[in-house]
Parts: C-alpha cells; structure tokens; sequence
C-alpha cells in the first residue's frame, strides 16, 4: 500500500475558484513534498514542508502539514486553466534508509475557463 | 529542466524478453530512483540507488533489477517482460542527506504484447 493517499481523486472548477486536496499518510515524516504533473510529463516538484512546520506558501500555492493527524492540504488560490494537472503528495518516511520518497495516487484538477 | 534523460521513451516489446531502460544525469546528484506509472496506482517505486553499487529495493521491485556503475546512469532491467508491466516508468533524482525535492526525467512508455 502507498504511504500517501490523496483526496480527492479528481477535482473540476472553475477559472479563478480555489481548489484544496488533502493528503494522508501512515508513518512519521521527515517532510511533505507537493509534485505536479501536467499530462504527459514528468513530474515537477511545487513545495516542501517539513515535520517541524505548520504551514508554507510559495506563489498562490499554499501547504499545511498536521503531523498528529497526519495528514497535509494544498491550496491553489485563484486557479487558472493552466493550472490543470495532477498533483501528488510525497513523503520522506523519518527511518526511511536510502532516501525513500514515496508518492500517493494524485488528485486530477479540471480548470475551467 | 534538471539534467535527467530516459532512454528509450517509447518501447515495445515482446512478452518473455528482456528489456533495459536507461536513466542518464548530468546533476552529480546521489540519489536516483526508478518509479512505475499506472492508472488508479500513482507512482510506485521499483528500485533505487544511494551511490555507485548501492541499490535496494521498493515496493514493487519483483520482475526488476538495477545497476549502478556510474553516478550519471542508473538502469532498469526487465528481466523477462510481462503483460503486467506494461506501464510508464519514470526515473528520478535528488541529493543530499535527507531527502529534498526530486527532478524527474520525462518518462519511458513500454508496452509488452
């Protein structure tokens, strides 16, 4: 099983709406990482929080991490029709050996002009 | 983009027959890793190295193997090909002690017939 769910697993909204996904996760992190990936490509790393942070922005992109509930939000404000992608969550298990970075199943966002 | 190449990116091949992806970085980074890509499972990691020689194992790593000659290429080898690995497969790299962002290559598409 994957260490990082995502949900929902398909969003679609409206150009200039907010769209907000959640991740979980099972074991203790070192960090959160928040990937994009639009269709076709590879993926291209948004942002990265660590366990001992609460909240981070970058641009319109805005993360939460709660550690005891494990689990992590993403916010893009003021979508835009490029904006539509997948996006996926990955984590840094604390004891992980060799740098593990586990990946969830993504949440697919639809903007719509 | 970082300096990550996959080679081929598109294949087809024959169920039974080995096959080998190549991954390719110019970055120097330590870490590299070898992801698979399916509908419904988001990324799921086959292998990954954390220097010359130094592999291990990821969730889905039956029917795969790794080696790691050189800093700059990391491959992944097929054994004997099957229906079931029919997938997108993505390589990746990152650097340091503890994991920070990853760059990704732009993906090799195998089909097995």
């Amino acid at each position: 099983s994957q260490q990082g769910e995502e949900d929902p697993q398909a969003l679609s909204i409206q150009e200039g709406e907010n769209a907000t996904m959640n991740c979980s996760y099972k074991t203790s992190i070192n960090n959160l990482q928040w990937y994009r990936q639009n269709s076709g490509r590879g993926l291209v790393h948004l942002i990265l929080i660590r366990s001992n942070e609460r909240e981070k922005h970058s641009g319109r992109l805005r993360v939460t991490l709660d550690t005891s509930k494990k689990s992590s939000s993403l916010l893009i404000t003021a979508s835009r029709a490029a904006d539509t992608a997948s996006y996926f969550c990955a984590t840094a298990p604390i004891k992980a050996a060799g740098n593990k970075l586990t990946f969830g199943g993504g949440t697919r966002v639809l903007v719509k002009p | 983009d970082a300096g990550i190449t996959q080679s081929p990116r598109h294949k087809v091949t024959e169920t039974g027959t080995p096959v080998t992806l190549r991954c390719h970085q110019t970055e120097n980074h330590r870490y590299m890793y070898w992801y698979r890509q399916d509908p419904g499972h988001g990324l799921r990691l086959i292998h990954y190295s954390y220097g010359v020689k130094d592999t291990d194992k990821g969730e889905v790593s039956d029917g795969y193997s790794v080696s790691r000659s050189k800093t700059e290429d990391f491959l992944l080898t097929l054994e004997s090909a099957t229906s079931s690995q029919t997938s997108v497969y993505f390589c990746a790299i990152s650097e340091g002690t503890v994991i920070t962002e990853a760059f990704f290559g732009q993906g090799t598409r195998l089909t097995v017939v």
